[in-house]
């Protein structure tokens, strides 16, 4: 069973159509959550860490909140160049702090 | 150059053959992964070279052999692989590896023929 859970799989909007990604975790006791970005091609690139519940952070269009149970990635108002897989990461309580990755939601904004 | 290099970019290699895979970093961090990306599976980490733990995913088959020389080097020696492996191949950094997002590499998309 995956302790990240993230949906939906695959996203298309339009340019200017706000919506929300949803990364759900098993774990309690969260340590952190991290959000990045993975444009084809290419590493993933680092957006946020969240480290407790009611906790949000903001970069350009984006807007990540964090709860008991889970986080969502806001975007609003999209343009095509955020079109890309965003990819949810939550570190676990324990001995070791390497994170464990959800599946992705691949974001596609049409003009 | 700034952040984290990996070379090549693109590997098509027989069953019988040896490579290696090599990743550079230039931000001074103390912390290095090797991950493995398949097509809609998570990330999945294979090892981690850090001053605070040194991990290895024990279901990486022994095939795959990582060398950490220093703390901006890492490798990937791949022997005798299967299809099966074809994949990318990102490796990471982090300054620390408690609560740090990590800086990834563009990644190796390795072919096994």
């Amino acid at each position: 069973e995956d302790q990240v859970t993230q949906s939906p799989e695959a996203l298309r909007l339009q340019e200017g159509e706000s919506s929300s990604l949803n990364c759900s975790y098993t774990v309690s006791g969260l340590r952190g959550l991290f959000w990045y970005r993975q444009d084809p091609g290419k590493g993933p690139e680092f957006l946020f860490t969240l480290y407790s519940a009611g906790e949000e952070k903001e970069k350009e269009r984006l807007k990540a909140t964090l709860t008991k149970k889970e986080s969502f990635l806001h975007i609003t108002a999209p343009k095509p160049e955020d079109s890309a897989t965003y990819l949810c990461a939550v570190q676990a309580p324990g001995g070791s702090y390497i994170p464990t990755f959800g599946r992705g939601t691949s974001l596609i904004v049409h003009p | 150059e700034t952040g984290v290099t990996q070379t090549p970019r693109h590997l098509v290699m027989g069953m019988t053959n040896k490579k290696s895979l090599k990743c550079e970093q230039h931000l001074g961090h103390n912390a290095m992964y090797w991950y493995k990306q398949s097509a809609k599976k998570p990330l999945e980490l294979m090892f981690v070279y850090s001053l605070e733990e040194r991990v290895e995913n024990n279901s990486v088959p022994s095939r795959f052999s990582p060398e950490c020389p220093n703390s901006s080097h890492l490798f990937l020696h791949l022997h005798t692989l299967q299809p099966e492996d074809s994949a990318l191949y990102l490796c990471a950094s982090s300054q620390g590896n408690r609560n740090y997002g990590y800086t990834f590499g563009s990644g190796t998309r390795l072919t096994v023929v």
